[in-house]
């Protein structure tokens, strides 16, 4: 079975410092995994995958996550936030036996201050 | 340049009435998935679908019916609205569902309420 746990669901920085957004994944496979941005009101949009491939992955707008199997992990950080940042962030898990399904995290709320 | 196109984007139910959810796409994608969003919940999967003639269920179908018959659109079915189906629903669609490109992309979301 597959499941992705966001650890906070809400994350809170000042303009300028570090995002640390955490997902913790449970897969019977090799997972693929994935962070999703959704702005207010708005579809979801692709930040980055990982497949398999090299485990620090990098994303568009400055986001990158670092694939840990020995900790479950796929953790999302940027070195500086910015305003634009602010949106809901989705941890997605989906497996190579399965493509057809792709599990979302509960969401992390990024909120960046002036 | 339309991508996925959802329609209504609102709608308001009674308690017991029909109505389908409109969701096409132009990029020739032969996934097509239906999500519903809750507050704290993430995404959850309704149904999808890996081409014309194919659907299949996900995590929470009961209540809601899909049918293909072309690879531009998937309609999304409620059959007698429930208040519990009151929630933002998100279809998204993708060339190749995971293996390939991992991309799903998304529609802008249509929010109904069953009162």
């Amino acid at each position: 079975a597959q499941s992705v746990t966001q650890l906070d669901s809400h994350v809170s920085v000042s303009e300028g410092t570090p995002v640390l957004l955490r997902c913790n994944y449970s897969s019977s496979y090799s997972p693929s995994l994935f962070w999703y941005v959704q702005h207010p009101n708005k579809g979801l949009q692709l930040l980055l995958k990982y497949t398999s491939a090299a485990t620090l992955v990098k994303g568009i707008n400055g986001f990158e996550a670092e694939f840990k199997k020995s900790e479950t992990s796929f953790h999302l950080t940027k070195p500086s936030a910015h305003m634009s940042d602010a949106a809901e962030y989705f941890c997605v898990v989906a497996t190579l036996y399965n493509f057809n399904k792709f599990y979302f995290g509960s969401g992390t709320k990024l909120n960046v201050k002036p | 340049n339309a991508g996925v196109t959802q329609t209504p984007k609102f709608q308001v139910l009674k308690t017991g009435q029909s109505m389908t959810l409109q969701c096409a796409q132009d990029m020739n994608h032969e996934y097509m998935s239906w999500y519903r969003q809750d507050p704290g919940m993430g995404l959850r999967l309704i149904h999808y679908s890996v081409g014309a003639g194919i659907t299949d269920q996900g995590e929470v179908p009961n209540g809601y019916n899909v049918s293909r018959s072309t690879t531009e659109d998937f309609p999304l079915r409620l059959l007698s609205a429930a208040p519990s189906q009151t929630s933002v629903y998100f279809c998204a669609s993708s060339y190749s569902p995971g293996a390939a490109t991992g991309e799903l992309f998304f529609g802008e979301g249509s929010r109904l309420t069953v009162l």
